[in-house]
């Protein structure tokens, strides 16, 4: 079955310090993967897509992330974190061809300490 | 803005009661996915409507359907609710494999 893994339930990252949080990713064939952050009692905003083709993919505020396939892993990252960086980060995943919705991991809280 | 319109943001209703949660995607997208939020199950998929067709289900309950209407948005049904249907309903629009979330409905059932 096709799933996402956060291993991660809570970070927590000095101001400044860089960051990575990791994404576990088990599917059949290459998945399509997103990186989507949640602040408090908002929605869901992209971060950032892979596709296909460069595996390290540039995001929106500074983030980026890189898919390897030998690890099944497509972690983020970002080389300095803010305090507004605070929020519930989600990895996805989807298997394409158009008929199905994304696998979403369980989440990982990112706490800032100043 | 992400262009994609959730309406209402907050509904409080009682259980046994139905609702009915609305969705307009992004201009051009065809696309219409459903998802809940819980505290327990995380971000689920409910279903998928392009172009007027349903063409995805996932854990959606049979107390739910949804329907896309000729304009493309789209309603969720929810009938029969119970407290655990309480959640976050996100809608999401799809174009090209990229998707984009509205801000979601707040359901509390008492």
């Amino acid at each position: 079955a096709q799933s996402v893994t956060q291993p991660d339930i809570h970070i927590t990252v000095s101001e400044g310090a860089s960051l990575e949080l990791r994404c576990n990713y088990s599917y059949g064939a290459t998945p399509y993967l997103f990186w989507y952050v949640q602040s408090p009692g908002q929605g869901l905003q992209l971060l950032l897509k892979y596709f296909s083709g460069d595996t390290l993919v540039q995001g929106i505020k500074g983030f980026e992330a890189e898919f390897k396939r030998s690890q099944s892993s497509f972690n983020l990252r970002k080389p300095s974190v803010h305090w507004s960086d605070a929020a519930e980060y989600f990895c996805a995943g989807y298997s394409g061809g158009g008929a199905d919705g994304l696998t979403f991991g369980k989440g990982t809280h990112l706490i800032i300490q100043p | 803005d992400s262009g994609v319109t959730q309406t209402p943001k907050h509904l409080i209703t009682a259980t046994g009661q139905r609702v009915t949660l609305r969705c307009s995607p992004r201009s051009g997208d065809l696309s219409v996915y459903w998802y809940q939020q819980s505290l327990d199950q995380g971000l689920q998929f409910l279903i998928q409507y392009y172009n007027g067709e349903e063409r995805a289900k996932g854990n959606i309950l049979e107390r739910f359907s949804a329907q896309q209407f000729p304009d493309l948005h789209s309603e969720l049904n929810l009938s029969s609710l119970e407290l655990g249907d309480s959640a976050l309903y996100f809608c999401a629009s799809s174009a090209q494999g990229g998707y984009t979330f509205g801000s979601g409905t707040r359901l509390t059932v008492v």
